[in-house]
């Protein structure tokens, strides 16, 4: 079965210090991966994607995620954290097109000290 | 410009009611969700629809209707509500399923009392 795993429900970082979000999933195509923000009351907003191509890939506000298909995973990472950063950050997959579904992991808080 | 919008954002009514959320697209995609978001903030797939078709019904209690009376719109009815549908709920659209990214809007908060 297909499934998203993000290890780390709550991340604590200090502002200007690097970050990584885990995700690792699980499904026997290619997959299509997604990392999202969510900031307190809103909606989710897409950070980057992988389809296929370089397996480092660069998105909105610094952030930017490695895929790594020995390891099963799509981390997240960021070099210097800042305070507006604080939010929930969701890693998703999207199954092969045609099926119009997407696997959601369960999300990881993200703090920032000050 | 709103891409994604939803009304209400706020949603408070009794156990046993019945309740609409609306939801518009302005930005000319084919294909229309709803999540459901608990209150760990875990987003599940409720409802996909592909130019105006219902692709995903995912185990949804028949209390729960989406309908998509054109490619930019898609509600979704809740009949006999009751506590354990509180959540926030999310529409978002994307071009294509599965392949493609999904825009959100900015979730109606529902609560049953």
């Amino acid at each position: 079965a297909q499934s998203v795993t993000q290890p780390d429900i709550h991340i604590t970082v200090s502002e200007g210090a690097s970050l990584e979000l885990r995700c690792n999933y699980s499904y026997g195509a290619t997959p299509y991966l997604f990392w999202y923000v969510q900031s307190p009351g809103q909606g989710l907003q897409l950070l980057l994607k992988y389809f296929s191509g370089d397996t480092l890939v660069q998105g909105i506000k610094g952030f930017e995620a490695e895929f790594k298909r020995s390891q099963s995973s799509f981390n997240l990472r960021k070099p210097s954290v800042h305070w507006s950063d604080a939010a929930e950050y969701f890693c998703a997959v999207g199954l092969f097109p045609g099926t119009y579904k997407y696997i959601f992991g369960t999300g990881t808080r993200l703090k920032v000290l000050a | 410009d709103t891409a994604v919008s939803q009304t209400p954002k706020y949603l408070v009514t009794q156990m046993g009611n019945d309740k609409s959320i609306k939801c518009e697209q302005n930005l000319g995609h084919d294909t229309m969700y709803w999540y459901k978001q608990d209150s760990k903030k875990f987003l599940k797939i409720m409802f996909s629809y592909n130019n105006k078709e219902l692709i995903i019904n995912e185990t949804v209690p028949n209390r729960f209707s989406p309908k998509s009376p054109d490619k930019a719109h898609l509600n979704l009815h809740i009949n006999s509500l009751e506590l354990g549908d509180s959540a926030v709920y999310f529409c978002a659209s994307s071009q294509e399923g599965g392949a493609d990214t999904q825009y959100f809007g900015p979730g109606t908060r529902l609560t049953v009392l």
